[in-house]
Parts: structure tokens; sequence; C-alpha cells
């Protein structure tokens, strides 16, 4: 079992919807990353986190710290949006992140 | 400053030959990370630096792969006698030295071995 599993693996919307992306985790965590990686390769931090919630834009974080779990909200969807998200974690001795499979996530208008 | 730069962004290789890739943190960054990502998968952790000093390697380095970051800024990841299954995505980050700092990701460098 990997020690960071999202879910799904796959997602298409249309624009407009509201979408929600999981992501367990089991081991000892220091922080909860959600990246955001679009075709080409290019990764970007959109929301390190490790307790509550936090909201930027359209981009809504929320953890749970007790159930081990943590997801991410993106409202009113746009094309713009397509890319894979990934779950990571930082562990808690080095802060190298450990990362999810990610989720493939695809808007269409 | 412009971020996390790496050098080449692209390398195909012929099996058996040595590659080096480079990798240029944020200035002020103390900590640099070496990630590999294969097709479809999320990245994998490989090593860690905290200025000039290797900190931690994965059991995925094998003893054909060694990283240095000598003067603690850029740092370079050599893999010698490429196989093809090091065809992968190389991904270095950086980050201040503290806990809970964002890793600040480069572009990558796609090495594929032929």
């Amino acid at each position: 079992k990997n020690e960071v599993e999202q879910s799904p693996q796959n997602l298409t919307a249309q624009e407009e919807e509201f979408i929600t992306i999981n992501c367990s985790y089991s081991v000892g965590i220091s922080a909860l990353h959600w990246l955001q990686q679009h075709p080409g390769g290019g990764i970007v931090s959109l929301f390190m986190l490790s307790s509550g919630k936090k909201k930027h834009g359209r981009l809504i974080a929320t953890i749970n710290i007790q159930e081990k779990h943590s997801s991410l909200h993106i409202t009113a969807s746009h094309p713009r949006d397509s890319a894979v998200y990934i779950c990571a974690v930082s562990s808690a001795d080095t802060d190298k992140l450990i990362f999810g499979t990610g989720t493939r996530l695809q808007v269409f208008p | 400053d412009t971020g996390v730069s790496q050098d080449p962004r692209h390398k195909i290789t012929k099996r058996g030959q040595n590659v080096t890739f480079r990798c240029d943190p944020i200035s002020e960054h103390n900590r640099l990370y070496w990630y590999r990502q294969t097709l479809g998968q999320g990245p994998e952790f490989l090593t860690y630096f905290q200025n000039e000093a290797q900190l931690e390697k994965s059991r995925l380095l094998s003893d054909r792969f060694s990283a240095e970051r000598p003067k603690g800024s850029f740092s370079t990841l050599e893999i010698q006698r490429t196989e093809q299954g090091d065809s992968a995505m190389y991904l270095c980050a950086s980050s201040l030295d503290r806990a809970q700092e964002t890793q600040y990701f480069g572009p990558g460098t796609r090495l594929l071995v032929l």
C-alpha cells in the first residue's frame, strides 16, 4: 500500500462544476502539500497545510489530521484548471516529500 | 530571481553512456532535493542536501547515481552506465532551511535512454 493515496485517478468535469480530489496518508507528517503539474512537467505548489483549511481564489484545501485525510476543492471549474493535481506529504524528519500518484483532471467547456 | 532552473531540459542518450544534470536553486535556499518521476506516476524522492551536505539518499539511488552540491549552491546529478529503466523526468526542488517550508520546483530534465 502506498503511503499517500489519491482518488480519483482520473476526473472529467464540465465547466463550472464543483470538483473534489481526496488524499489519504499513512505516515507521520509535518505538512501536506497540494501541487499542480501541467503537461511538460512543471510543478507548482498550490497549498501547504498542517491543520484546518486554506483558500486561494477558487481553490480550497482542507486537512483532518486525526483521520489523515485531505481534500482539494475547485469551485466553478474552468478548462484552464485541467492539469494533474498531486498530493504530497512532508515527512516528519527531513521534510522530503512523499507523493501520491496524482489525479488527472480535464475540464471541458 | 528567476526560480529553480535545470539544465538540460531534455536529454537523449544511448544505454551505457553517462549523463549529468544540473540544478540551480533559488539563491537563498539552503535545502535542495532531487526527485524522479516516471510516466503516469507521482515523483519519488532520490536525495536531499542541506547546504553542501548530502543528508539523505533513497534506496532508489543505486551506486550508478551520484549527486553533489560542492559549494552549497548548484547541484549535479550524474547517472553512470545508463539503463533504459533510468528514463524519467528528473526534478529538482529547493526550499529555505526551516520546517514546513514550501518547495519550489524546477522545470525538470526529461531523460530518454535508448
